[in-house]
């Protein structure tokens, strides 16, 4: 069976330090795969996607840049963090053309102090 | 672009009474709809959705939701609210054609009390 690994779970980071959040699938091959942050109050918002390896595309712009080096590997990062930056990231994957169901991982909260 | 609106960001039931937490899209062609749950710290897991066929699905713990076209909602409901069903809901949408990612609504949080 499929399942999605994100870590680390919590992480406080200061204000312009890097950061470097990872995600992993399993049990399939060629995901869609997505970052989406949710801040305080306020819904899910569609950072990144990608259809393939090296392939990313940006939903907003942003502080933050995504990579997937491998199949089923994609990472978030910054150069330097924000205190905009805090959040609840959720990474999650889907099969096909069809998005008919996306499976997400635990999430990692992050806090810029 | 496509959107869902939720209505009320808090929700409150007693336990036993209904649940009804709306969400309306913005889609001219019907798309493809979920309900997902979220858990305190968690991610978020699928309570039903509506791709084809029948309008009314049931999901897990209980719940269940009707796509009606005419007023483009697709509000989720329980008939009997238990303790455990307090977390926050989240409706979202998907596009049937090109390239497909989940757009989510703002999330109602339901509250039950004994």
């Amino acid at each position: 069976s499929q399942t999605i690994h994100q870590w680390p779970a919590t992480l406080v980071q200061p204000v312009g330090s890097p950061l470097s959040l990872e995600c992993t699938v399993e049990g399939t091959s060629n995901p869609n795969l997505y970052w989406y942050r949710q801040a305080a109050g306020r819904g899910l918002q569609l950072l990144f996607y990608s259809v393939g390896i090296g392939q990313i595309s940006s939903e907003v712009p942003q502080n933050l840049s995504a990579s997937r080096p491998q199949d089923r590997q994609f990472i978030l990062s910054s150069k330097k963090l924000l205190l905009s930056d805090s959040g609840f990231y959720l990474c999650a994957w889907g099969s096909g053309l069809a998005l008919t169901e996306a499976f997400f991982g635990q999430g990692t909260r992050l806090t810029v102090v | 672009a496509q959107s869902v609106t939720q209505l009320g960001s808090h929700v409150s039931v007693s336990e036993g009474a209904l649940v009804l937490l709306r969400c309306n899209d913005s889609s001219s062609v019907p798309p493809y709809l979920f309900w997902y749950v979220q858990y305190p710290n968690q991610g978020l897991q699928l309570l039903l959705k509506y791709t084809t066929g029948a309008t009314l699905v049931k999901g897990i713990n209980g719940f269940e939701a009707e796509f009606k076209k005419s007023e483009t909602s697709f509000h989720l409901t329980k008939p009997s609210a238990h303790m455990s069903d307090a977390a926050e809901y989240f409706c979202a949408v998907s596009a049937r054609t090109g390239f497909q990612k989940l757009v989510f609504g703002t999330g109602t949080r339901l509250l039950v009390s004994p």
